[in-house]
């Protein structure tokens, strides 16, 4: 168990619709990253906050939209879905503002139909 | 080009077999690299972590890093059917911000 904890774990939704995904990093982490993972891209950065500041941004889409709150929980919005939105979110955190170590939760199924 | 380049198998290899798995990488910069570990339906882990080149062994797993070639290597020694999983390979700039980039695995199964 890495210690990082993401909910839903699976998330069926329709096209149009928005999501949000939640993430709580492990305890003392004070960055909390989010990675988009399908199976013709790969795990792919979106966006990375520290300490509750957007400190690195990815391959976001404008549709999509994250924060961090005060007690370091982070959340991934995701609004406007298209089929192609469907993949495995993860969250990760680490220690530090780049520390190179990250430690991922278990993931986010989202299926968009 | 990916900044990142990995074979995606799969690689199948018998129960105690020495597996080599490999990445190719064409930004220079790099200094950070890193292997993980990701079972089916779970969150990558990490294996192996490397600072510039050289090589770096734990246990059963040694990490290679050719940074003249940009190319990173993982051993496994004496491999298991519990070593069944997808590699992948990642590397950083480091420096003020950590944005990984990743490889897109290699599926590796140990046959019993």
């Amino acid at each position: 168990d890495s210690g990082v904890t993401q909910t839903p774990k699976h998330l069926i939704t329709a096209t149009g619709q928005r999501v949000t995904l939640r993430c709580s990093p492990r305890s003392g982490d004070l960055s909390v990253y989010w990675y988009q993972q399908s199976l013709d891209q790969g795990l792919q950065f979106l966006i990375q906050y520290y300490n509750g500041e957007e400190r690195a941004k990815g391959n976001i889409l404008e549709r999509f939209s994250a924060q961090q709150f005060p007690d370091l929980h982070s959340e991934l919005n995701l609004s406007s879905l298209e089929l192609g939105d469907s993949a495995l979110y993860f969250c990760a955190s680490s220690s530090g503002p780049a520390n190179e170590k990250l430690f991922f939760g278990s993931g986010t199924q989202l299926s968009v139909l | 080009q990916k900044e990142v380049e990995q074979d995606p198998g799969p690689l199948s290899v018998p129960e105690g077999a020495i597996v080599s798995l490999n990445c190719t990488y064409s930004n220079s910069a790099f200094q950070y690299f890193m292997w993980y570990r990701q079972y089916s339906r779970k969150g990558p882990e990490l294996l192996m972590y490397t600072y510039s080149s050289g090589n770096k062994e734990d246990g059963r797993f040694t990490a290679q890093v050719d940074k003249s070639s940009k190319y990173i290597s993982l051993f496994i020694r004496d491999s298991q059917p519990s070593d069944s999983a997808t590699y992948l390979c990642a590397m950083t700039l480091g420096g003020a911000t950590n944005k990984l980039i990743f490889g897109t695995g290699t599926l590796l199964a140990v046959q019993p």
